[in-house]
């Protein structure tokens, strides 16, 4: 049972274009959701985040919108350099103690010079 | 300021092993977790240790346990080792257990199960 989906296994975009990321989840009890960077033989970094009180927010190229309707989450970085390219995983969590992520299966992102 | 380490990097075992990885936090975290990601696949939660207790677990069998000392610093350990248990294992820490902390990442154990 997936409860956080990353159907694109790979993207490729040009550099200085702009890159989009998708996520969706079922578990409505999720209220705050993250993006994550993995370059390969190193631990995922933590690049954005957001509320579920909130539907936008932004840092710097990257922007993490949230449609709470549709369950839906996305990721846009603008411009796109060759050195986003990386897997990016989304990752949900919701009430309780415990600092429990749900992992989305990542996206492969290729900027292209 | 220290990140989180994590050793070995990679160890092979065999089925029926038992194995224990090893984590230290990045300074000043008490809250670390522990996290299986399978091959193509995200990672997925083991559980999570806040000062010496656990406090939270996933859906993990009990042959995976955990430890964490006064320093924070923190083991995995597996029992009775299956082929399926080939995994990299992360470590991640944070200043708190509350659901807005950062989690902080370590490179990995790369765990091959024979």
């Amino acid at each position: 049972d997936q409860q956080v989906k990353q159907n694109s296994p790979s993207l490729s975009v040009q550099e200085g274009r702009i890159s989009i990321l998708n996520c969706d989840y079922t578990n409505s009890m999720f209220d705050y959701f993250l993006w994550y960077k993995k370059y390969p033989a190193e631990g995922p970094t933590f690049l954005i985040s957001i509320s579920s009180i909130k539907d936008k927010n932004e840092d710097g190229r990257f922007t993490v919108f949230l449609n709470k309707s549709a369950k839906h989450l996305s990721l846009h970085i603008v411009p796109s350099q060759p050195g986003d390219s990386a897997v990016y995983f989304c990752a949900a969590s919701g009430t309780g103690s415990a600092r429990q992520l749900t992992f989305g299966s990542g996206t492969q992102l290729t900027v292209l010079p | 300021e220290t990140g989180v380490t994590q050793s070995p990097t990679h160890l092979i075992k065999t089925r029926g092993q038992q194995v224990t990885l090893r984590c230290s936090s990045q300074s000043g975290h008490n809250t670390v977790s522990w996290y299986q990601q399978a091959l193509g696949q995200g990672p997925q939660f083991i559980f999570q240790y806040y000062r010496e207790e656990e406090n939270g677990r996933g859906n993990f069998p009990p042959r995976f346990s955990g430890l964490q000392f006064p320093n924070y610093s923190s083991e995995l350990n597996v029992n009775a080792l299956e082929l399926d248990d080939s995994a990299l294992y992360l470590c991640a820490s944070s200043l708190g257990q509350g659901a807005n902390e950062k989690l902080f990442f370590g490179s990995g154990t790369q765990l091959s199960v024979l």
